[in-house]
């Protein structure tokens, strides 16, 4: 158990919809992460929080957007979804921002899938 | 951000040592060496990283070349649950966000 729960663990929904997918990082860590597994794709960045701030942008689609609360856990949103954004999601945290001497831990992931 | 190249698969026999090589001719002065695994239906999995110097912990060692430009992740004894995509990423003090490649995928052959 990597610390790192993501919720739900399976979403099946329709073209054109809005979903939400929420990330609870680690006891303390400051700094979540999400990205985007596709078949196709491998492991994609699609953005970065660290305490309520965004700090990078990867492979973001406008469609999509995420914020981090100040109790620290972290919520991804799509809309106007298509069935190219099937795929996992997975969310990681990691203690602090500032160096890159620490290890990240990922969540389960959760699977969309779009119809 | 820096690139990586591993080979895309490889293939070990269950209890054998087995070497899995990284390049990263890039690498900055201060970009971490980091190795993530992911098993099937899985998140990625945190194996080891380091700067400089060789890394030992409880999962595996990573072996860094003089100058840098190459790792060797070590696992010392196959097992069959060691059957992942291990994953070799330089993460800078700057933003480190992780950019995965493909990876290697480790066949253990029982």
């Amino acid at each position: 158990d990597s610390g790192v729960t993501q919720t739900p663990k399976h979403l099946i929904t329709a073209t054109g919809q809005r979903v939400t997918l929420r990330c609870s990082p680690r006891s303390g860590d400051l700094s979540v992460y999400w990205y985007q597994q596709s078949l196709d794709q491998g492991l994609q960045f699609l953005i970065q929080y660290y305490n309520g701030e965004e700090r990078a942008k990867g492979n973001i689609l406008e469609r999509f957007s995420a914020q981090q609360f100040p109790d620290l856990h972290s919520e991804l949103n799509l809309s106007s979804l298509e069935l190219g954004d099937s795929a996992l999601y997975f969310c990681a945290s990691s203690a602090y921002s500032g160096s890159a001497n620490t290890e990240a831990f990922f969540g389960q992931g959760t699977r969309l899938t779009v119809v | 951000d820096a690139k990586t190249t591993q080979p895309n698969s490889m293939e070990s026999n269950e209890e054998e040592p087995v070497h899995l090589p990284c390049n990263h001719s890039t690498i900055s002065g201060t970009d971490y060496i980091h190795w993530y695994r992911q098993l099937p239906s899985q998140g990625p999995e945190y194996v080891i990283h380091g700067l400089t110097s060789n890394v030992n912990n409880r999962m595996a060692s990573l072996a860094i070349a003089e100058d840098r430009k190459s790792s060797t992740l070590i696992l010392h004894r196959a097992t069959l649950r060691d059957a992942a995509v291990y994953y070799c990423i330089l993460r800078r003090n700057t933003g480190n966000q992780f950019y995965f490649g493909t990876g290697t995928s480790l066949t253990v052959i029982p």
